[in-house]
């Protein structure tokens, strides 16, 4: 068990272009979460898999934001026409069904995102 | 919506005792957990609460009052390697989780 991986670790972009994040689960979770954060604050959820399908997204993601999980294993976060506010580092976490009354997530090291 | 309140800093020497308020507002609850982040590190999972009551594990205790919305972690025989960011997260269905603001502690020799 390698734990969550996460690629890049670091992105530098110019406004308006695409990035694409890859994250890799603990191969016996069946669920897998991106989320955001800003330095000096907590991650904020931004949506969820369980297995291949995508469960929820937050109400605070653009739709410059798209997530997929096609396989129901690895999973890629999509961001267009990059924003500097979409600065951060984006954080993926797995869990398997039977963490459900433990909340206890997995995070990987996250891709920090910088928008110049 | 779901919010949580936890106090931005605190500062303690080695072997002291620092406890880490959580109060929070939700719509729907599925337990109280706590996560440790080092800085430039990913969070990693402390302790989970569901009922009322203290939960022990290690130097580390986690309770919870669900009539007062609100929780605490105890953090025993500080360490120098505790100097972190502290988070409470509330659950929801599906395990998604709203964390708290952070609360970094800083200890010194």
């Amino acid at each position: 068990d390698t734990g969550v991986s996460q690629n890049p670790r670091h992105k530098i972009t110019k406004r308006g272009q695409n990035v694409t994040f890859r994250c890799d689960p603990i191969s016996e979770h069946n669920r897998l979460y991106w989320y955001r954060q800003t330095l000096g604050q907590g991650p904020e959820f931004l949506t969820y898999f369980q297995n291949e399908a995508q469960l929820e997204k937050s109400r605070l993601l653009s739709d410059r934001f798209s997530a997929e999980r096609p396989k129901g294993s690895f999973s890629t976060l999509e961001i267009q026409r990059t924003e500097q506010g979409d600065s951060a580092m984006y954080l993926c976490a797995s869990s398997s069904d039977l963490a459900e009354t433990y909340n206890e997530q997995f995070f990987g090291p996250g891709t920090r995102l910088t928008v110049l | 919506g779901q919010s949580l309140e936890q106090p931005s800093e605190v500062t303690a020497v080695e072997g002291a005792i620092v406890q880490i308020n959580c109060t929070y507002q939700t719509s729907g609850f599925y337990g109280l957990s706590w996560y440790q982040q080092h800085d430039g590190g990913a969070p990693t999972f402390l302790s989970y609460n569901a009922l009322d009551g203290l939960e022990e594990t290690g130097r580390f205790s986690s309770f919870l009052s669900r009539s007062d919305s609100y929780g605490y972690l105890l953090l025993q025989e500080l360490q120098m390697k505790d100097s972190a960011s502290y988070f409470c997260a509330v659950g929801a269905a599906g395990n998604k989780l709203t964390f708290g603001g952070g609360t970094r502690v800083l200890v010194k020799p």
